[in-house]
């Protein structure tokens, strides 16, 4: 079966400080990954996705990067942090985007901001 | 212009009762739609989806939800409730580009 790992599960970082999430699935190949931010709780806002290695689409300009150095790894990353960077950060998958393939989502890290 | 819209902020139903949890959409063509749950401080977890076929999808958990075209809806249900259904409520319908567009959410309370 597939699962999605993602961590860390909490960080709290100094403003201007560098950013490193990092998700990675097992039990697929080629998956499709995204990286979405929660923000209060509630809507989600998706952020970045990805077809394959090397892939990425941005959804939102903002402070932030992904990458995909390998199949089933996603990355986000940001070189100076913002206060307004806090907030739910959820990693996702889905074999294939063109059907009504189901997301799977991980289990989300809190990022603070300070 | 593709939308999702999810009318209550918060539902409350008392444990044993029937809940029902709203959610209409706009997109066009043949619409896929999805129910996630949110516990708190957790990733979504999904419920069920609705593709084609027959309009009562059935998913996890014991919840359903009926696939209405002509209303544009696609409301969850539940024959009886449990405490432990309390959570953040997502519908979500797929749109011209693949991408899920979500609703807001709906915070389902159960009271004991």
């Amino acid at each position: 079966s597939q699962t999605i790992h993602q961590w860390p599960a909490t960080l709290v970082q100094p403003v201007g400080s560098p950013l490193s999430l990092e998700c990675t699935v097992e039990g697929t190949s080629n998956p499709n990954l995204y990286w979405y931010r929660q923000a209060a709780g509630r809507g989600l806002q998706l952020l970045f996705y990805s077809v394959g290695i090397g892939q990425i689409s941005s959804e939102v300009p903002q402070n932030l990067s992904a990458s995909r150095p390998q199949d089933r790894q996603f990355i986000l990353s940001s070189k100076k942090l913002l206060l307004s960077d806090s907030g739910f950060y959820l990693c996702a998958w889905s074999q294939d985007r063109a059907s009504g393939n189901t997301i799977y989502f991980g289990e989300g890290s809190w990022l603070t901001v300070v | 212009a593709q939308s999702v819209a999810q009318p209550e902020d918060q539902v409350n139903v008392a444990e044993g009762n029937p809940l029902t949890v709203k959610c209409t959409y706009s997109v066009s063509g043949n619409p896929y739609l999805f129910w996630y749950v949110q516990y708190p401080n957790r990733g979504l977890q999904f419920l069920l989806k609705y593709i084609t076929g027959d309009n009562l999808v059935k998913g996890s958990y014991g919840f359903e939800a009926e696939f209405n075209k002509s209303q544009t809806s696609f409301h969850l249900k539940k024959p009886s409730a449990l405490v432990s259904d309390s959570a953040l409520y997502f519908c979500a319908v797929r749109g011209y580009n693949y991408q899920l567009i979500w609703g807001a959410g709906t915070k389902l309370i159960i009271k004991p």
